[in-house]
């Protein structure tokens, strides 16, 4: 059975950084790109981020290029969301999911505020 | 930027009713469309992927559909569990990714 558990999300105040982190299961990680997707309170859904199965190929939405940074170790089967200088608009529940979106984790949430 | 405009914004429907949802692309985007169901709570779960293919599990009743640009989830009989809100995403030219506003599903 395929399983993204994310984790690391929090309280966070503006300006600071904080590191999502998403364990891979059930399917050889290696192998697949990944997404993260977030979602603010009440509201829809936004492309983040996308990485290669190897790293070669990384993308970001406008929103967050320059602050946020993707990344994956494929011996831990881990994909990571290192986000610096966070701003209120960022608040958001934070999905990683697969290359096509077939499978999602259950989400973590960052807010930023002071 | 490819935009996608989803239509309507929300729907209320009764049990048994054939229900509609559209997505619209700003460009040709070939069948590079999914469609999710999103409930309370919950997760996005994957329903259709190239405009017309029905993800593992996916009950019979939903369709999708495209006409030049406009792309079409229909659900032939609407259930109670279907009550959710969906939204479409190209994935054809990207970055980035494109999903539309999203349509909320509710029973009469």
């Amino acid at each position: 059975e395929v399983q993204l558990v994310e984790s690391g999300g929090g309280l966070v105040q503006p300006g600071r950084s904080l590191k999502l982190s998403c364990l891979a299961s059930g399917f050889t990680f290696s192998n697949y790109g990944m997404n993260w997707i977030r979602q603010a309170p009440g509201k829809g859904l936004e492309w983040v981020a996308s990485i290669s199965s190897s790293s070669s190929y990384i993308y970001y939405a406008d929103t967050v290029k320059g602050r946020f940074t993707i990344s994956r170790d494929n011996a831990k089967n881990t994909l990571y969301l290192q986000m610096t200088s966070l701003r209120s608009e960022d608040t958001a529940l934070y999905y990683c999911a697969s290359t096509y979106l077939d499978y999602w984790g259950q989400g973590v949430m960052v807010t930023v505020s002071s | 930027d490819i935009q996608m405009t989803q239509s309507p914004s929300s729907l209320s429907a009764s049990l048994g009713d054939r229900v509609t949802i559209t997505c619209r692309a700003s460009q040709d985007i070939g069948n590079y469309l999914s469609w999710f169901q999103q409930k309370p709570g919950k997760s996005p779960r994957l329903m259709i992927y190239g405009a017309t293919n029905l993800e593992d599990g996916v009950p019979s009743r939903f369709s999708g559909s495209r006409s030049g640009s406009d792309y079409s989830l229909t659900i032939s009989s609407l259930e109670s569990e279907d009550t959710a809100i969906y939204y479409c995403l190209q994935y054809d030219k990207y970055p980035p990714y494109t999903f539309g506003a999203g349509t909320k599903l509710e029973l009469k």
